[in-house]
């Protein structure tokens, strides 16, 4: 089964700051990995598929990146909405798989 | 527009069974793969299963493996997981979730909370 390693767990930044969050596969995924926010009480919300693929209606501050076994979900500057926990999930393989979590607080 | 809403969460005994369903709208049922996702109080998301868009394949987490069948009705737009021999350790909200082999999983239900508690 592959395992999702997602990091850091948890980081406080400030409104405006650029923030990167790494999802490292035990084994390779292609691009077959997407990131998911989620806030509490409500289900997760998709942002990024196929490794680098914007969901409609996602704004653009959003951008993943990356293939095989080392993903990265960027958010270029940080807004007050997008303090929220976030997921990277690998599709290639089943069983699926989730990361972690790494949730974003406001510092 | 999309719409998926589980039911059928609640209050279980450790060892009872539940059966929670995801009836679906909005969107082409029989065409898609489906999945159920879990997550923990305070915890992280959890695969659960997955039936294919047919019904002819389905795959388990090794948690829930022998447990749990998921299950599905295309011509009522339903998705089901049957949950045997709860334990405390299946308490959670529930998630169903509509996916393709290109994208995974496209978008999600509100869920629907199961408590495992004597």
């Amino acid at each position: 089964d592959i395992q999702m390693t997602q990091s850091p767990s948890s980081l406080s930044a400030s409104v405006g700051d650029r923030v990167t969050i790494t999802c490292r596969a035990s084994q390779g995924i292609r691009n077959g990995l997407g990131w998911y926010q989620q806030k509490p009480g409500k289900a997760p919300k998709r942002l990024i598929y196929a490794a680098s693929t914007l969901q409609s209606g996602v704004p653009s501050r959003f951008s993943g990146s990356g293939s095989g076994t080392e993903f990265t979900l960027t958010i270029s500057s940080l807004q007050s909405e997008d303090f929220a926990t976030y997921y990277c999930l690998q599709y290639n393989t089943y069983p699926l798989a989730f990361g972690g979590g790494t949730k974003v607080e406001i510092k | 527009q999309e719409q998926m809403v589980e039911s059928g969460g609640g209050v279980v005994q450790p060892g009872r069974s539940l059966r929670l369903s995801c009836a679906a709208s909005g969107f082409t049922f029989s065409s898609y793969g489906m999945h159920w996702v879990r997550q923990a109080p305070g915890k992280g998301l959890e695969w659960v299963a997955v039936i294919w868009y047919d019904g002819t394949k389905t795959y388990y987490g090794d948690s829930v493996k022998g447990r749990f069948t998921i299950s599905r009705d295309n011509s009522k737009n339903t998705l089901n997981l049957q949950m045997n021999s709860l334990r405390v350790e299946d308490t959670g909200v529930y998630y169903c979730a509509k996916y393709s082999s290109a994208s995974g999983l496209e978008s999600w239900g509100q869920g629907t909370l199961v408590t495992v508690s004597s």
